[in-house]
């Protein structure tokens, strides 16, 4: 299968940092990215969704200018969390996808990352 | 994207048949029957999928029913590596679509 890179795989920092996640997708061209989180004891969570080379859709109730994305390549996504504050704490996990219909359109995940803000 | 029902939880023998079900009674033509597990602190993994024909592949059988509003997830021996929590997901896929997760069914394989 696929394979979907992230890197760091955790990361602690300080209320008010800037983190910096990154999403490879190592052996395909990713078309489109997606950034989910997830919460403890809880199912992932979709936050937005990248197109390479244009800006990012976010999904209701997450805000643009604190979770900034940006998809440069086809296989690399960031995803920046600005001013971190502990209730930014969570479980980060990308997906990225290659095909756009039918049997090709599968989504692959990367292992996550955590983030815990002090 | 249609809803899926999932029972919350299950237990299987080690070595054992596991057979997860799946209810999407509201499914489109267009949507897929999509299967990801999520073990423990990592990150969703891809299964199998299916439209309409039964599935086989290194790791599970998919078998969808023919009216498609319902499908079976088969792990043909489960191990303890199985254990886990396991996404039925029915998507359109297309440049559009979203793949969102529910609850899903936590399989928990025991010795």
């Amino acid at each position: 299968g696929a394979v979907v890179s992230q890197h760091p795989s955790w990361v602690i920092c300080k209320s008010g940092t800037s983190v910096k996640i990154e999403c490879r997708s190592l052996d395909f061209q990713a078309t489109t990215m997606f950034w989910y989180r997830q919460f403890p004891k809880q199912s992932l969570m979709l936050m937005a969704t990248s197109n390479e080379g244009s800006k990012a859709t976010y999904e209701q109730g997450v805000e643009k200018d604190k979770f900034l994305i940006n998809h440069a390549s086809l296989t690399l996504s960031t995803l920046t969390v600005t001013s971190a504050h502990p209730e930014d704490s969570s479980f980060y996990i990308c997906s990225a996808r290659a095909g756009t219909s039918g049997r090709t359109d599968t989504q692959y995940f990367g292992p996550g990352t955590r983030l815990t803000v002090l | 994207d249609a809803k899926t029902t999932q029972p919350p939880s299950m237990d299987c023998a080690e070595g054992r048949a596991a057979n997860l079900p799946c209810n999407h009674s509201t499914i489109s033509g267009n949507e897929y029957v999509y299967w990801y597990r999520q073990i423990h602190s990592q990150g969703p993994q891809y299964i199998i999928h299916g439209l309409k024909n039964n599935e086989t592949n290194e790791m599970a059988s998919l078998i969808i029913t023919e009216d498609r509003k319902s499908s079976t997830l088969i792990l043909p021996h489960a191990t303890l590596r199985d254990t886990a929590v396991y996404y039925c997901i029915a998507w359109a896929t297309g440049t559009a679509s979203k793949l969102t997760f529910g609850t899903g069914t936590r399989l928990q394989v025991t010795l």
